[in-house]
């Protein structure tokens, strides 16, 4: 157990809907990282956040959208979601943002667009 | 941005040693070389990292090169729960801390 915490486990939904996918990071760790991995792409950096600002972007679709709490849980909203992003959502936090600063991941938020 | 190279798949026989090679011969200076590893149907976790000189932890060994274009793990005796996916990643001082994972090694250990 990483001690990093998501949900939902799984999400079904359709096609044009938009959800939320939440994620708690470690306690103390101050930066909190998104991704997404899908069979065809791999795993993707998404976004990361630390202490509430925005810190780096990745590959992020203009359709997703992200964020840090004042509590340092985050939050990935998707919107007009299509079939291609359907993809398993990962979420890691580390302590801070130096380079050499261990990564801990969640479980993952399977969404399955239909 | 440095990308790395990993062969596909490799496969060891259990309490053997494995070696798990990784290429990456434009690294810049300041990038720490990470490896990861993830297990079926979970998340990737942490396995070690280094930046010139080779590091020992309880999981595993990593030798790095002197001209640091290429790393190696090493995992001293596999075990079963040792299959998984092991990612060779660079991590950029300057690059905003973008971590990008390739396609990595798909490690099998046979009992």
């Amino acid at each position: 157990d990483s001690g990093v915490t998501q949900t939902p486990k799984h999400l079904i939904t359709a096609t044009g809907q938009r959800v939320t996918l939440r994620c708690s990071p470690r306690s103390g760790d101050l930066s909190v990282y998104w991704y997404q991995q899908s069979l065809d792409q791999g795993l993707q950096f998404l976004i990361q956040y630390y202490n509430g600002e925005e810190r780096a972007k990745g590959n992020i679709l203009e359709r997703f959208s992200a964020q840090q709490f004042p509590d340092l849980h985050s939050e990935l909203n998707l919107s007009s979601l299509e079939l291609g992003d359907s993809a398993l959502y990962f979420c890691a936090s580390s302590v801070g943002t130096d380079t050499y600063n261990e990564q801990f991941f969640g479980p993952g938020t399977r969404l399955t667009v239909l | 941005d440095a990308k790395t190279t990993q062969p596909n798949s490799m496969e060891s026989n259990e309490e053997e040693p494995v070696h798990l090679p990784c290429n990456h011969s434009t690294i810049s200076g300041t990038d720490y070389i990470h490896w990861y590893r993830q297990l079926p149907s979970q998340g990737p976790e942490y396995v070690i990292h280094g930046l010139t000189s080779n590091v020992n932890n309880r999981m595993a060994s990593l030798a790095i090169a002197e001209d640091r274009k290429s790393s190696t793990l090493i995992l001293h005796r596999a075990t079963l729960r040792d299959a998984a996916v092991y990612y060779c990643i660079l991590r950029a001082v300057y690059n905003f801390n973008k971590f990008y994972f390739g396609s990595g090694t798909k490690l099998n250990v046979k009992p």
